[in-house]
């Protein structure tokens, strides 16, 4: 079994500035992908960006990057010129591929709160 | 664009009362799953569906039932309602065989046992 490891509750930056969220996943699944989520208050899902663990480029979109170190098993978030409207519950995620179709497994969640 | 349908949205219902939460997607997703959130946590998959007919349990089955006789529909049944399963649940779809193995969610329902 997989598990996803967010290993901070809560952050607190300023506008504009970067921040940088972390999560760790243990596996011995060798092909997998790996999801970052925004949740605002209206509870909706958002898929902000995801990783295939093959590649090794990090992905990128817009001023939302990560950090994928497969070796480590870590998959960080960083969010450039952080902005009022990112404030929310961020998960990561991680889905193993082959056989069978589970879902998601998702870490605890940090809650990011941009100060004006 | 209306993507995965949740109804309802909120619902509170008494200890034993059963009741059907629904799912319909419109993508022609052949995957559909259901999770639950409990407060401060992630989710985790209750149940899933890789296709009409087919169903498999999660990580939390315990006291759910699910169908899908249709590709566009998965509802989840609550046969004896208890306080634990009092959550926010959410069902989501994928196209996951393709390229793009993203799950798309609803907006979840809010559901309290009391």
């Amino acid at each position: 079994a997989q598990t996803v490891t967010q290993s901070q509750p809560e952050m607190s930056v300023q506008e504009a500035e970067t921040v940088t969220l972390s999560c760790t996943y243990d596996t011995s699944e060798s092909n997998y992908y790996l999801f970052w989520y925004k949740q605002p208050p209206s509870r909706q899902m958002i898929l902000v960006i995801r990783q295939e663990a093959y590649k090794q480029q990090n992905a990128t979109e817009n001023r939302f990057s990560v950090n994928f170190q497969k070796a480590a098993k870590s998959f960080s978030l960083k969010i450039s010129d952080s902005q009022l409207g990112d404030t929310a519950m961020y998960f990561c995620a991680f889905m193993k591929l082959g056989g069978g179709a589970d879902g998601l497994t998702f870490g605890k969640g940090t809650h990011l709160i941009i100060q004006p | 664009n209306a993507g995965v349908t949740q109804t309802p949205k909120f619902r509170i219902l008494k200890i034993g009362q059963s009741m059907t939460l629904q799912c319909a997607q419109d993508m022609n997703h052949n995957y559909m799953y259901w999770y639950r959130q409990d407060p401060g946590m992630g989710l985790k998959l209750i149940y899933y569906s890789v296709g009409a007919g087919i169903t498999d349990k999660g990580e939390v089955p315990n006291g759910y039932n699910v169908s899908r006789s249709t590709t566009e529909d998965f509802p989840l049944r609550l046969e004896l309602a208890a306080p634990s399963q009092t959550s926010v649940y959410f069902c989501a779809s994928s196209n996951r065989g393709l390229a793009e193995n993203i799950q798309y969610f609803g907006a979840g329902t809010r559901l309290s046992v009391l």
